[in-house]
């Protein structure tokens, strides 16, 4: 199956910086979407982005399918912000998989006051 | 416009019992998809629900089993609970099974099995 892995695995940040996650993939997708789970494991869609570059207030997203990497931006972090963020994808099958995610493990954001 | 709900949040059961979940998808969303997330791991794909029918499973036994009502909720039943089973379950929802469509997520209900 398709391989999804995310990094850094952790980050630390103090309030007020910026940060770039990475998530790169294996195989060709149809999907990609970002999440954010808060500390009640709710998974909050940030972004659904299969390709190009979208931006929602202070963070941005941009997928570049055909290398196989897809980076999420968080400028001015807040603590709010912590949390795990995933990256999962929908791997092109030819039909075989709509709808069926791959997740990767994660990265845990700690933002300190 | 009411969001993906699930039922119940919380469930202690013991070893070899069987259980129920519950999903109702996002209003206008059909299609239901199942996912489980241990502890510090990302969720995991079980299988997905469209026109009352299984449509894709993920690698998991078949004491995980499901189905979807003509109202698009679905359940999740697990029997003979290990203790392996203790987890996150993530219920999401979607608008058919064409590609492209973007999953929302309910809020999940915590297993635990002692």
């Amino acid at each position: 199956g398709i391989q999804v892995e995310q990094s850094p695995p952790d980050l630390i940040l103090q309030e007020g910086a910026n940060s770039t996650l990475r998530c790169n993939f294996s195989d060709s997708v149809n999907n990609l979407q970002w999440f954010h789970q808060n500390p009640w494991g709710q998974l909050i869609n940030l972004f659904y982005i299969p390709s190009g570059t979208k931006q929602n207030g202070r963070l941005s997203a941009t997928t570049v399918a055909t290398e196989r990497y897809s980076l999420l931006y968080i400028s001015s972090s807040q603590t709010t912000d912590s949390g795990v963020y995933f990256c999962a994808v929908e791997r092109d099958a030819g039909g075989t998989s709509y709808g069926k995610l791959t997740f990767g493990q994660g990265t845990i954001l700690t933002v300190h006051p | 416009d009411a969001g993906v709900t699930q039922s119940p949040t919380h469930l202690i059961k013991t070893r070899g019992q069987q259980v129920t979940l519950r999903c109702s998808p996002k209003s206008g969303h059909d299609t239901v998809s199942w996912y489980q997330q241990a502890l510090g791991q990302g969720p995991q794909f079980i299988f997905q629900y469209y026109e009352e029918e299984e449509r894709q499973r993920g690698n998991f036994p078949d004491r995980f089993s499901g189905h979807q009502f003509p109202n698009y909720s679905s359940e999740l039943n697990v029997n003979a609970l290990l203790l392996g089973d203790s987890a996150l379950y993530l219920c999401a929802s979607s608008a058919g099974i064409v590609f492209r469509v973007e999953q929302y997520f309910g809020p999940g209900t915590r297993l635990t099995v002692t």
